[in-house]
């Protein structure tokens, strides 16, 4: 079947210090990966994608690369802000389905 | 700009009463879906359409029920609401090109306080 692990939350970082959030999959087929961020109160936004192996989604400072060897998808930043405290959830969408399967999201603090 | 919009935002209602939340997208997408998103859970689908007269059921559908007349709405509906309904509630729309870059729009979402 198809699933997705992310690291539990919350992570509490202080502004510019380096994030890591940790993504892992289990899916037939070959399927497209993605990441979204919710910010309190608001619902799920796009911050990037990946489509097929070794592929580098990245946005707004944010990098992921779709890692079939590991089945991973860990999403990197290299100097937090404030701003980007948010929920993270990593998605994959399967190979034969227009269905979307989420991790169970990663909270992310930033202190100034 | 195309948009994705769900009505109520926020509504709060008593166990046992007929609840209708709205989706409405104007994207002209094919694929549109209903998840809750509750602590420690993630987001968990509902009930999820292809087109215009197909519904199909999520993990997590007993419950409720949906239907899709047209393209741009597909209303959720809990039958007699629950307290474990209290939740919050998204819908998404997507594509159906077959693409492997198809993505998921999602609304602002709808609180849901079941009393």
């Amino acid at each position: 079947g198809n699933s997705v692990t992310q690291m539990e939350g919350p992570v509490t970082l202080s502004e510019e210090a380096f994030l890591t959030i940790n993504c892992t999959y289990t899916a037939t087929g070959y399927p497209s990966l993605f990441w979204y961020v919710q910010y309190p109160g608001e619902g799920l936004q796009l911050l990037l994608k990946a489509t097929k192996a070794d592929d580098k989604g990245s946005n707004k400072g944010f990098e992921a690369t779709y890692r079939k060897e590991t089945t991973s998808f860990h999403l990197e930043k290299g100097s937090v802000q404030v701003s980007d405290s948010a929920v993270y959830f990593c998605a994959l969408r399967s190979e034969n389905f227009n269905k979307f399967y989420f991790g169970s999201g990663t909270k992310l603090n930033v202190k100034p | 700009d195309a948009e994705i919009t769900q009505s109520p935002r926020h509504k709060i209602t008593e166990t046992g009463r007929q609840v209708t939340l709205a989706c409405h997208q104007t994207w002209n997408h094919n694929n549109m879906f209903w998840y809750r998103q509750d602590l420690g859970h993630g987001l968990r689908l509902i009930h999820y359409s292809y087109g215009v007269h197909d519904t199909n059921k999520g993990e997590v559908s007993d419950g409720y029920s949906v239907s899709r007349s047209n393209t741009e709405d597909l209303p959720l509906t809990l039958e007699s609401a629950a307290s474990s309904q209290t939740s919050v509630y998204f819908c998404a729309s997507s594509e159906r090109t077959g693409s492997r870059t198809d993505t998921q729009y999602f609304g602002p979402g709808t609180r849901l306080t079941v009393l």
